[in-house]
């Protein structure tokens, strides 16, 4: 199956700073997918990307699919409490859609 | 505008006993229907999905099963749950030619 890594598992950070994560994958993607998950929801979509090196932003997030379509980074600028939450990378072949292991973020006020 | 409904939000149910989660779509034709199951608040692990009705393709070999008697319907089902069972459960869609899948509320599903 696919192997996908997300890092970093879990951030504590202060209101106000940036955050940056990211996902590698072994396989090549067509299609790269941010979600992010409040607690008890289903995940949401943030932003998402369909060629190589495309960056894109939605606000305060950035996110760039990486050139060899195996890796992505989504970056939070500014962020703020609401930013809490489960962070999750979801690239896409086809007709299926896998999901890295999350990133955990904690802001504190 | 698209909408998805999956019911219910909470259950708990006894090992053994039988499970029934629905999930359907409105405002769309054909969209690709998915199960993801998610332990302890993490990682989303793709369960099934149907490219349409009866067609269902199974990634983990499970205590489950699902069916797809309606175009905008996709049923998650058990004969006996057993204690593993237990997660929180997503039901996704896709449109046709959509490279983006949107999911339902979820269930939280409790075996005791």
């Amino acid at each position: 199956g696919q192997q996908l890594n997300q890092s970093p598992q879990s951030m504590f950070i202060q209101e106000g700073e940036d955050v940056s994560m990211n996902c590698t994958s072994s396989s090549i993607f067509n299609t790269w997918l941010w979600y992010k998950q409040d607690p008890g929801e289903g995940p949401v979509l943030l932003i998402a990307l369909y060629k190589a090196g495309e960056l894109t932003s939605n606000g305060r997030l950035t996110a760039q699919f990486g050139i060899t379509r195996k890796d992505s980074f989504l970056n939070i600028s500014a962020s703020i409490p609401s930013d809490v939450g489960i962070y999750f990378c979801g690239p896409n072949t086809g007709n299926q859609f896998y999901f890295g292991t999350g990133t955990s973020l904690t802001v504190i006020p | 505008s698209q909408t998805i409904h999956q019911w219910p939000a909470t259950l708990v149910q006894p090992v053994g006993s039988p499970l029934s989660l629905e999930c359907t779509v409105e405002g769309t034709s054909n969209p690709n229907l998915y199960w993801y199951r998610q332990a302890a608040g993490r990682g989303l692990q793709l369960l099934f999905y149907s490219v349409g009705i009866g067609q269902i393709s199974s990634e983990v070999p499970q205590n489950l099963s699902a069916s797809r008697p309606q175009d905008r319907q996709f049923i998650l089902s058990s004969k006996k749950l057993l204690l593993s069972d237990s997660g929180f459960y997503l039901c996704a869609w896709r449109g046709q030619g959509w490279e983006k899948l949107f999911f339902g509320s979820g269930t939280q599903l409790s075996v005791l």
